[in-house]
This record gives structure tokens, sequence and C-alpha cells, in this order.
């Protein structure tokens, strides 16, 4: 069974800045895809960002960026520029290729974004 | 983009009634329905899939009789929770695939109380 890992429970950015998220994952899998969702304090799940394992270049969305290390079962996440709107939980997620395969989280991160 | 529309938000029952969450798939077709229990500050814990016209498949430890779940069209899933009690109290979120991104779509949630 594939295990996703969140060992921070809690970071702090000041508004701005940049701010690495960590992420580990456990696969006996060669494909799959990864993702990094945000729960705001409204609770509602919203796709940041997602990385196919196939593909070695690293994912971009605007100021999220992923460090994908497939050898090492690594996919943190940067924040650039953090925003006050950047506050939140955020989950890394694993799914195994196939349609309708499960996702499975990590235990998350809550981020708070100082001004 | 896809939705996932998810009712009621906020619910309060009695102890011993039974509550009915309903989850439509706005502008696609999901054969496969998650359904995932949230405590504050914690993960999302699934707690069983869904697939149109058939049973569902409950995760380990779900009582299935307490959580019925029936997915009797390709736009909608219900999860009933039976003879409610207060440890039932939690935030209850229901997602399904959409074809474009290969994650997933969530519902905003409900968040539910039995006193």
């Amino acid at each position: 069974a594939q295990t996703v890992t969140q060992s921070q429970p809690e970071m702090s950015v000041q508004e701005a800045e940049t701010v690495t998220l960590s992420c580990t994952y456990d696969t006996s899998e060669s494909d799959y895809y990864l993702f990094w969702y945000k729960q705001p304090p409204s609770r509602q799940m919203i796709l940041v960002i997602r990385q196919e394992a196939y593909k070695q270049q690293n994912a971009t969305e605007n100021r999220f960026s992923v460090n994908f290390q497939k050898a090492a079962k690594s996919f943190s996440l940067k924040i650039s520029d953090s925003q006050l709107g950047d506050a939140a939980m955020y989950f890394c997620a694993y799914r195994s290729v196939g349609a309708n395969s499960k996702l499975t989280f990590g235990k998350g991160i809550t981020l708070s974004v100082r001004p | 983009g896809a939705v996932v529309s998810q009712h009621p938000s906020r619910v309060i029952c009695k102890s011993g009634t039974s509550v009915k969450i309903e989850c439509r798939s706005l502008d696609f077709q999901a054969t496969t329905m998650f359904w995932y229990r949230q405590f504050p500050k914690q993960s999302l814990m699934l707690m069983a899939t869904s697939n149109e016209g058939s049973k569902a498949t409950y995760e380990q430890g779900v009582e299935k009789d307490k959580f019925l779940i029936n997915h009797a069209s390709l736009t909608l899933s219900t999860l009933t929770v039976t003879s409610a009690h207060p440890e039932d109290s939690s935030f209850y979120i229901c997602s399904a695939e959409t074809s474009t991104d290969y994650g997933y779509t969530f519902g905003s949630g409900t968040r539910l109380t039995v006193v």
C-alpha cells in the first residue's frame, strides 16, 4: 500500500517570502500521480498543482512549483511571493494510474502567513 | 470546470435520527464518488467508495450499516448517517474524479453536528 508522509505539522512564512512544504511517499509503482491540495478556512479542497511521475520536468503553476525527486520519493511544494491568501492547510496526495483510483493523503501541514 | 455540489453545508440533528448528505456532479458524469470524513486540523479519511449502480466499498473500520451510501445515477451519490450519535459529528466531504486533470473535484463539505 502507498503511504504519504508530511512530517511538518505547521509552518509560518513572512508575506512576500518563499516557503517550501515537504512531502515524501512510499510506493512500489513506477507510474503514478502526485498532488498538492489546499484547504483554506472555508474547508473547500482546491487543487494547487499536480505531477505525473513519468515526467521528469517539475510542474509549475504561477507562484507554485514542485521539486519532484522520483528516486528519493520526495515531492515538495515551493510557494514564492507568499500572500495572505495562501494561509491554509496543505495536503500532499498520491494516486495510482487507472480510472477512479483513490487518493492517499498525507496528514497535512498548516501554513500561516505573517503580514 | 467540473463541479461537485454538496448539500447541506451544515446540519444539526438530534441523537438517534438519520441525516442524508447529497453530492451531485453538475457538468460531468461521476461513475465513482469518494466519501471522506475529516476532523478539525486533521487529514481526510476515506470512508467509502461508491460506484454507480453497485454496492459501495467501505474502508476497514467503517460501519456500513451506519453510513449508508447510494449511487443510483451517474450524477448523484448520497451518504446517510443512520441513528446518528454525537461521535458522528464531523465534516464529511465527497469527491469525484474529473477526466481532465487526473485529480478530483471535491464537494464543499457538510458539517454535521449531532446533539
